[in-house]
Formats: C-alpha cells, structure tokens, sequence
C-alpha cells in the first residue's frame, strides 16, 4: 500500500469550474511536490513544498494555485482552466536533508479531464 | 541545465528475454543523484534505485541490475529473463546539489513483456 495517497482519482470539469486536488504522505517526510504528466511531454515539476514553504515554482499558469497546510497534506486548487491542462497530475513526497536528496514517493495520480 | 535522454520511446521484448534500457544524462555537477522509477499501467510512479554520483559500483537486485558510468553519463538498466508483469514505463531521473530538490525525468522508455 503506497505512503502516498491522491484524491480524486478521476476529475472531468468544465473550463470555468473551480476544483482541487489532494495529495496526503503517510511517510513523515519534509518535502512534498507537484508534477503534471500528459501525453505529449516528460514529468514536468510544478511545484515544491520544503517544511511547508513553497521553495519552487516551475513557472506555472496562475490557474494552478498549490497550498500546503502542513507537512503532510498538499492541494492543488485549479480554476478556469483549458483543455491543454488535461493531464494525470502527480504528488510525491521525500525526506530532504542536508547530507542529500533522498528518492521520492509517488501517489496514484489524478487523471484530470478539462473539457 | 540538467537533461536526461531515453532514447529508446519503446522496447517490446518476449518473455524471458532480457532487456536493457538505456539512460544519458547531462548535469555541469559533481555530486547528483540518479534514480530510476517504474510506472506501471495503474499510473503509480513506483522507486526502483538511487545512485549518488561518487558510487559507480554496479548493483544488482534480483533480476534487475544497474550500470552507472560516470565517463559515458550513463546509468543503463538491465531486466534479466523479463516477465509480463515488468510491462511499464520506465523512468530515469537526474537531481542534482544545488538546492533545487526535484527531479529532472526522461521522457521514458515503455517497455511490453509479451507472453
């Protein structure tokens, strides 16, 4: 059973819906992460999440909105989004240290479908 | 910038053969840290390996194995007498020292174990 979990699965919503997407780590890491997964590129990151703070933003869309209350909880709220945004968005999460980057675990995925 | 290149989009091999996959990557770093993961059809991101860039010794795992050379930037992965159940997309991932704790992912490599 993975440490890492992800709801929904499955979300179809229209381009002026708002919606969000959960992602809970079991793990007791320190770092969580946003990736969007479609077909046509490589995992791309979205964001990062250090000790709660945001330390990265990949250059996201304004559409895509991440909020990390605490350590162990990460969501992603989107709002007007387009049909491009369609993708299976997946959350990860790891136990970052100064001694090095320890490997990241995934969730399921969130198979998003913007009509 | 970091980049790491599949080059092989698909391999299709019959059971019990063995099947190599191969991973380039680039980095200006001295220290990194290479991974591979395993997507299978279900979508989960699932970690097979990490190797810090100062260990080139070759690991083997069951019936996978690893090759990491550090003079080619090369960390190949080798499944030995293949199965069906290894039918996936295959992940290689780069992180580096810097601070920036994501991942740089290839663009994956599916390969179908057929019966």
């Amino acid at each position: 059973e993975t440490g890492v979990t992800q709801t929904p699965r499955h979300l179809v919503m229209g381009m002026t819906n708002k919606k969000s997407l959960k992602c809970e780590q079991h793990l007791g890491h320190n770092a969580m992460y946003w990736y969007k997964q479609s077909a046509k590129k490589p995992l791309e990151l979205m964001f990062v999440y250090s000790l709660e703070e945001r330390v990265e933003n990949n250059s996201v869309p304004s559409r895509f909105s991440p909020e990390c209350p605490n350590s162990s909880h990460l969501f992603l709220h989107l709002h007007t989004l387009q049909p491009e945004d369609s993708a299976l968005y997946l959350c990860a999460s790891s136990q970052a240290s100064s001694a090095g980057y320890n490997e990241q675990f995934f969730g399921p995925g969130t198979r998003l479908t913007v009509l | 910038a970091q980049k790491v290149t599949q080059a092989q989009t698909e391999i299709s091999v019959v059971e019990k053969e063995d099947v190599t996959l191969d991973c380039v990557y680039e980095t200006r770093d001295t220290t990194y840290y290479l991974f591979w993961y395993k997507q299978p059809p279900s979508g989960e991101l699932v970690f097979l390996i990490r190797r810090n860039s100062f260990d080139e010794q070759n690991e083997i795992s069951g019936r996978y194995s690893w090759n990491f050379q550090k003079s080619t930037s090369s960390f190949n992965f080798t499944i030995t007498a293949s199965q069906v159940v290894d039918s996936a997309v295959y992940f290689c991932a780069l992180s580096d020292h810097t601070g920036r704790r994501a991942l740089t992912f290839g663009s994956g490599t599916r390969l179908q174990v057929q019966p």
